[in-house]
């Protein structure tokens, strides 16, 4: 089964250029995460969708940072304009619902291989 | 602010010794989950605890959940160089919620 799916997988841009990731979860998930990873910060949730509806987008940095997922098998992660910090590894993850009462939130999160961003 | 401290924050031993991997807050979680990542991958769960005082055992790798929820221990028996690669804790703050947020990591290398 294919896992999840992010594209690009190398983006070099120049400040000020609209950038936009892509991610294609794995079937039948009904969690999808944003991800950002830096060496200084670590692995930073930016935004997450439950079907298809922003759950919490607190990690956002600012408004340049905008997600949208129009369907269940795909979602944007779009940064415009982009800056020389926002340059990281960004990670889309994918997960489903599992158990209930204290079980519930426990599922694996299944995370695509990343599309590093370079802003020049 | 960094809910979750993992220590060490770089670890080189030889193959064959054991260590141990620190995940600390002080916040009580409802869940934890470790994660391994490799280079050019993401990250791959390795197990979830979610019981105070909880032990899980996978292979060589025994996981530990603290008897308050606030910490977490990853001991790694006998390292083999396959073992190389960044150990990640999460933690989930609230039942029923996937906001997990990540440790600041445990970079691990295993020399032959």
């Amino acid at each position: 089964d294919a896992g999840v799916i992010q594209s690009p997988r190398h983006e070099v841009t120049e400040m000020g250029q609209e950038v936009t990731l892509r991610c294609k979860p794995i079937s039948g998930h009904d969690y999808l995460f944003w991800y950002r990873q830096t060496m200084m910060r670590g692995l930073e949730l930016l935004i997450y969708f439950n079907n298809n509806v922003p759950i919490d987008d607190s990690g956002m940095p600012e408004d340049r940072f905008s997600a949208k997922m129009p369907n269940a098998s795909f979602s944007t992660l779009k940064i415009q304009p982009s800056e020389p910090r926002d340059s990281a590894v960004y990670f889309c993850a994918s997960s489903s619902r599992v158990g209930t009462g204290h079980q519930m939130g426990t599922g694996e999160l299944f995370f695509g291989e990343g599309s590093r961003l370079t802003v020049l | 602010t960094q809910l979750l401290e993992q220590s060490p924050q770089f670890l080189s031993i030889q193959e064959g010794e054991n260590l141990t991997v620190y995940c600390n807050s002080s916040s009580v979680f409802s869940s934890l989950q470790w994660y391994r990542q490799e280079p050019g991958e993401g990250p791959v769960l390795l197990v979830t605890v979610v019981t105070g005082g909880e032990v899980k055992k996978l292979k060589r790798l025994t996981f530990q959940f603290g008897d308050a929820r606030k910490d977490s221990s990853l001991h790694i028996t006998a390292a083999q160089p396959g073992d190389t690669g960044l150990y990640l804790c999460a933690g989930a703050r609230i039942v029923g919620t996937y906001k997990y947020i990540f440790g600041t990591g445990t970079r691990l290398k295993v020399l032959a």
